[in-house]
């Protein structure tokens, strides 16, 4: 059973444009959601996260936007930037216990 | 932020070999270290969660005796694929956190190749 669904799988967008990534959730335990980056052959690198009691949190380009009512979240990538290209994941967590990922989602930013 | 070191980042091996891939938390104390397998194009798949001091706790249909976790310090947690053979080749990933810490932050990953 896939606890977080995340879409799209692939994205394209061009530099400067909004790279946006969605994830949607069915555990209502869940307390944590971050978001991952990773580019090939490395680990995951930490992103952003945010707490169920807020409905956005920014850094730099960085977004993620909170719906709790709609269990749902997503990030935005503003002024994309080819460097950008990677792979990032959502992933939820409950107090306590581990974390709980989606399906990941490429991001491919042409100059 | 907190940094993991993971060794070593390639191991090529022979089937039927053993192969141990260490994780270091270096700057923070590591309560809880967790390994994950990765397949190509794939999202990260829980393999066990481990606590300093005690057995690691195996994910449903990953063999514990094929796939030994050990982690006997706050700093330091190996996994030892035993009798490696070519299915098991995968992008292998740690990760660690503190203690009342949310956050979790990843190795860079070791991609073992088994021929």
């Amino acid at each position: 059973q896939q606890q977080v669904k995340q879409s799209p799988q692939s994205l394209i967008v061009q530099k400067g444009g909004i790279s946006i990534i969605n994830c949607a959730y069915e555990n209502t335990a869940f307390d944590y959601f971050p978001w991952y980056q990773q580019f090939p052959g490395k680990g995951p690198a930490l992103l952003i996260a945010i707490r169920p009691d807020v409905s956005e949190k920014k850094e730099g380009r960085f977004t993620i936007s909170f719906n709790k009512s709609a269990k749902q979240f997503s990030l935005h990538i503003m002024d994309s930037q080819p460097g950008d290209s990677a792979t990032y994941f959502c992933a939820a967590k409950a107090a306590g216990n581990k974390l709980t990922f989606g399906g990941g989602t490429r991001v491919l930013v042409k100059p | 932020g907190a940094v993991v070191s993971q060794h070593p980042s390639r191991v090529i091996c022979k089937s039927g070999t053993s192969v141990k891939i260490e994780c270091r938390s270096l700057d923070f104390q590591a309560t809880t270290m967790f390994w994950y397998r990765q397949f190509p194009k794939q999202s990260l798949m829980l393999m066990a969660t481990s606590n300093e001091g005690s057995k690691a706790t195996y994910e449903q249909g990953v063999e514990k005796d094929k796939f030994l976790i050990n982690h006997a310090s706050l700093t330091l947690s190996t996994l030892t694929v035993t009798s490696a053979h070519p299915e098991d080749s995968s992008f292998y990933i740690c990760s660690a956190s503190s203690r009342g810490q949310e956050k979790l932050f990843f190795g860079s990953g070791t991609q073992l190749s088994v021929l």
